[in-house]
């Protein structure tokens, strides 16, 4: 089984300001890793994966993570956010032998101007 | 591409009633569909696992008489909440996993726009 957590539950940003939302996974298995964006009372939209390869994946709307297998990390990265970023974001993994989706307990990022 | 479909996107009910919940994948098609749960402000909780021509999986303590997911062909999965209750009350999310377009065996999940259930 794997769990996930997403190290901060709220950030809060200025607009064209970088944010970076903070993810640990644990798992005794390779994973697969995902971040997903959902803005309010709507599903879950995918920002971007990593399934295999490079270990810097490059995801919609001007989105990046890392992968770092050693400390079991997937950061989520933007180098300037817009207010319409304004959203909850979840990092989710799945083993590669079961694809079942583990999420974390979300990331509500506020943009202000 | 890659888009799933959920119907309707709310509903009102009364106590004791059943409601039909609709997921369809529109531009592909999907083997296995999942079934999620997410009560305000929480994460998404994973309820069963829909495979298209066989019995649905639950996940430990959802009860599998209350929730019905039929998954009768590659594009469409069905949950039905039998006899709610206010309890029942929730934002009911289902995602499809696109299996024949990924490279290896790995099947991406795509997710639904959702369904607020009110239960009066």
């Amino acid at each position: 089984a794997q769990s996930v957590t997403q190290l901060d539950s709220q950030v809060p940003v200025f607009e064209e300001a970088p944010v970076e939302l903070r993810c640990n996974y644990s798992s005794s298995v390779s994973v697969y890793l995902f971040w997903y964006v959902q803005y309010p009372n709507q599903g879950l939209q995918l920002l971007l994966k990593y399934l295999s390869g490079s270990t810097l994946v490059k995801g919609i709307n001007g989105f990046e993570a890392e992968f770092n297998k050693s400390q079991t990390s997937f950061h989520l990265r933007k180098p300037s956010v817009h207010i319409s970023d304004t959203a909850e974001y979840f990092c989710a993994v799945s083993d590669r032998n079961d694809y079942k989706l583990s999420f974390g307990a979300g990331t509500t990022v506020t943009v202000r101007a | 591409g890659a888009v799933v479909s959920q119907h309707p996107s709310w509903v009102i009910c009364k106590s004791g009633t059943s409601v039909k919940i609709e997921c369809r994948s529109l531009d592909f098609q999907a083997t296995t569909m999942f079934w999620y749960r997410q009560f305000p402000k929480q994460s998404l909780m994973l309820m069963a696992t829909s495979n298209e021509g066989s019995k649905a999986t639950y996940e430990q303590g959802v009860e599998k008489d209350k929730f019905l997911i039929n998954h009768a062909s590659l594009t469409l999965s069905t949950l039905t909440v039998t006899s709610a209750h206010p309890e029942d009350s929730s934002f009911y999310i289902c995602s499809a996993r696109d299996l024949f377009s990924e490279t290896g065996s790995f099947g991406t999940q795509y997710f639904g726009p959702g369904t607020r259930l009110t239960v009066l």
